[in-house]
């Protein structure tokens, strides 16, 4: 109940394309889904949040699509670069508490 | 931009010996907290620390583990006895009382030999 399924692993996606994650959740309790990017070596960032009142959040290149009704959440790139290409995470907070549970993130690898 | 800052950024050590990783969080930040990636895989939380007491705890910080916050500033994580599967990058964070937004530091890399 406590866990994010995160997916794909993995995703290669061309220069100029629409980079999607996905993540899924069981516990209705959380109330806080933040994304992070993390580069090779260093923390993670974070990239965009929603909270579940909320189907959909876009910040630039970046949107989350929340569906409270199935429990799922995504994160769409839109015109995929180069610099893009790095691990992000999905995550999610219990309204009663203050830790953040990831998924298991997914390597992005965008080639020109 | 205020940062959270960690030390070292890489530590090796024997098994079985004491390893203290430290954090400056970022002034005016009142949550704290550890969270540790192995290698390739998921980031998992450690613990949160608020108003001087741990507020909330993982099943993973066991005994072997403590945090202080010995002067007001610094924060640090203390592995009493490393395990080889303690090797891993810790991560300290903390948390904007205005946004809510949860601050990383750059880690420290663990390898317990």
């Amino acid at each position: 109940q406590q866990q994010v399924k995160q997916s794909p692993q993995s995703l290669i996606v061309q220069k100029g394309g629409i980079s999607i994650i996905n993540c899924a959740y069981e516990n209705t309790a959380f109330d806080y889904f933040p994304w992070y990017q993390q580069f090779p070596g260093k923390g993670p960032a974070l990239l965009i949040a929603i909270r579940p009142d909320v189907s959909e959040k876009k910040e630039g290149r970046f949107t989350i699509s929340f569906n409270k009704s199935a429990k799922q959440f995504s994160l769409h790139i839109m015109d995929s670069q180069p610099g893009d290409s790095a691990t992000y995470f999905c995550a999610a907070r219990h309204g009663g508490t203050d830790k953040l549970i990831f998924g298991t993130g997914t390597r992005l690898q965008v080639f020109p | 931009e205020p940062e959270v800052t960690q030390t070292p950024s890489h530590q090796v050590t024997q098994m079985g010996q004491e390893v203290i990783l430290r954090c400056v969080p970022i002034s005016n930040h009142l949550y704290f907290y550890w969270y540790r990636q192995i290698l390739g895989q998921k980031v998992e939380f450690l613990v949160s620390f608020y108003n001087n007491e741990i507020s909330e705890k993982s099943e993973i910080f066991d005994d072997q583990f403590s945090v202080e916050r010995p002067d007001g500033s610094n924060f640090t994580l203390k592995i009493r006895s490393t395990k080889l599967e303690d090797s891993a990058m810790y991560f300290c964070a903390s948390v904007s009382q205005l946004t809510g937004e949860l601050f990383f530091g750059e880690g420290s890399r663990l390898t317990v030999l």
